[in-house]
């Protein structure tokens, strides 16, 4: 069965600073990895993704990820946040077809 | 369509009324999904279906919950005699699904409220 862990429900950083944000994995073959991040009241929007290939994916907003097996796990980063980043992210992985599970989300809050 | 559609947006039940939401994919995506998003959780797999059939309603978590996808395109979930405990979001996704384009576009849901 698949599986994700987000271990922070909550994370606060000032505009400008860089930011990381965790997710665990469980999942039997290479797994298919994704970010979504939803604001208030939105859909999901994907962010980035990964099959295979480049361990370091590049996504939309300036965000990118980095694939580690060893350590089953998918952490979303960004150099430098921006106030119009402060959504809530989640952490989805897929089996080959089919359904993604996801985790139960970041909060993403900016400060001024 | 250019996104997912999703109706109503907004919808209040009655503790026992039956309620329909519908799902409009993005026009040639095979695969469409049922997510259920309780508040402060990340949404939860329903159903999925491959044109017209439903390959997995693993996820419906009672035999009051139904989905349709008659013709391969537009979805309908359906709850009978609605519960408390239906109270969530609930988000539709379509998908190429097949190759590198197996990401889900959502819908900005529908979400439901019994009273």
């Amino acid at each position: 069965a698949q599986s994700v862990t987000q271990p922070d429900i909550h994370i606060t950083v000032s505009e400008g600073a860089s930011l990381e944000l965790r997710c665990n994995y469980s999942y039997g073959a290479t797994p298919y990895l994704f970010w979504y991040v939803q604001s208030p009241g939105q859909g999901l929007q994907l962010l980035l993704k990964y099959f295979s290939g480049d361990t370091l994916v590049q996504g939309i907003k300036g965000f990118e990820a980095e694939f580690k097996r060893s350590q089953s796990s998918f952490n979303l980063r960004k150099p430098s946040v921006h106030w119009s980043d402060a959504a809530e992210y989640f952490c989805a992985v897929a089996a080959t077809a089919g359904k993604s599970t996801f985790g139960d989300g970041t909060t993403l809050t900016v400060k001024p | 369509g250019a996104g997912v559609s999703q109706s109503p947006r907004y919808k209040v039940a009655k503790r026992g009324q039956d309620v329909a939401l519908r799902c409009d994919p993005i026009s040639g995506h095979v695969s469409l999904f049922w997510y259920q998003q309780a508040l402060g959780q990340g949404p939860e797999f329903l159903t999925y279906f491959q044109n017209e059939a439903q390959l997995d309603k693993s996820g419906l978590p009672s035999d009051r919950f139904f989905a349709e996808r008659p013709e391969g395109s537009v979805s309908t979930l359906k709850i009978q005699r609605t519960q408390q405990e239906d109270s969530a979001v609930y988000l539709c996704a379509s998908s190429q699904d097949r190759g590198r384009n197996r990401e889900l576009f959502f819908g900005e849901g529908s979400r439901l409220t019994v009273l």
